[in-house]
């Protein structure tokens, strides 16, 4: 079993919809969850950190439920800019990545 | 600031070569690391280096080794590329806060 799971898509949704990412760890020890943008044949970028108490940037929300070991994300409003692949990474001293979620929104 | 720098871009070798990938931030950043990215799995950590000096193994460090020349350059070698080595390559480097990573543009290597 892989440390992180991701459903890896691809989602297509239309321009102003709302979309949601999960993601499963295994180990539940790990301390820190982020979640990372990566666009085609790009570098990954940090989007944003996930805290226990859930946390929105914009029309990013991310949610943390450990006693199930996952990570969630939610986009409001998707943009034609939102397509990208996102990866969602677990630290357990060492940073471990999921494979990414494709999402591309359609005008 | 150009941020992670990583060189060359793309890189075709044929079994039993070797080679170096460079890599250089100029973020003032202690913490540097090689990744690999393969299809349909995440970034795997090859070595990383906490600091100037210092170097250790991640997950999958067979076939690879590193040298961290200075508190800004990292680069990682193939002593005898094996097509099994055809990947994404980033460089990382991250500052206090050692969870966020920033990355260099990638290299392309294909091994034939």
């Amino acid at each position: 079993r892989k440390e992180v799971e991701q459903d890896p898509g691809p989602f297509n949704v239309p321009e102003g919809a709302t979309v949601a990412f999960n993601c499963t760890y295994s180990n539940s020890a790990s301390q820190s969850f982020f979640w990372y943008r990566q666009d085609c044949r790009k570098e990954p970028k940090l989007l944003m950190s996930v805290y226990s108490s859930g946390n929105e940037d914009g029309r990013f929300t991310a949610q943390l439920n450990r006693a199930s070991q996952y990570i969630s994300l939610l986009i409001r409003d998707s943009k034609l800019s939102d397509s990208a692949t996102y990866l969602c990474v677990v630290n357990n001293n060492d940073m471990r990545f999921g494979a990414g979620t494709r999402l591309t929104v359609k005008p | 600031n150009a941020g992670v720098t990583q060189t060359p871009k793309f890189q075709v070798l044929k079994t039993g070569q070797s080679m170096t990938l460079q890599c250089a931030q100029d973020m003032n950043h202690n913490s540097m690391y090689w990744y690999r990215q393969d299809p349909g799995m995440g970034l795997r950590l090859i070595y990383y280096s906490a600091s100037e000096g210092t170097t250790d193994k991640g997950e999958v460090p067979n076939g690879y080794n590193v040298s961290r020349l200075n508190k800004r350059e990292f680069s990682l070698r193939l002593e005898s590329a094996a097509p099994s080595q055809t990947s994404v390559y980033f460089c990382a480097s991250s500052g206090l806060r050692r969870q966020e990573q920033y990355f260099g543009p990638g290299t392309r290597l294909t091994v034939t």
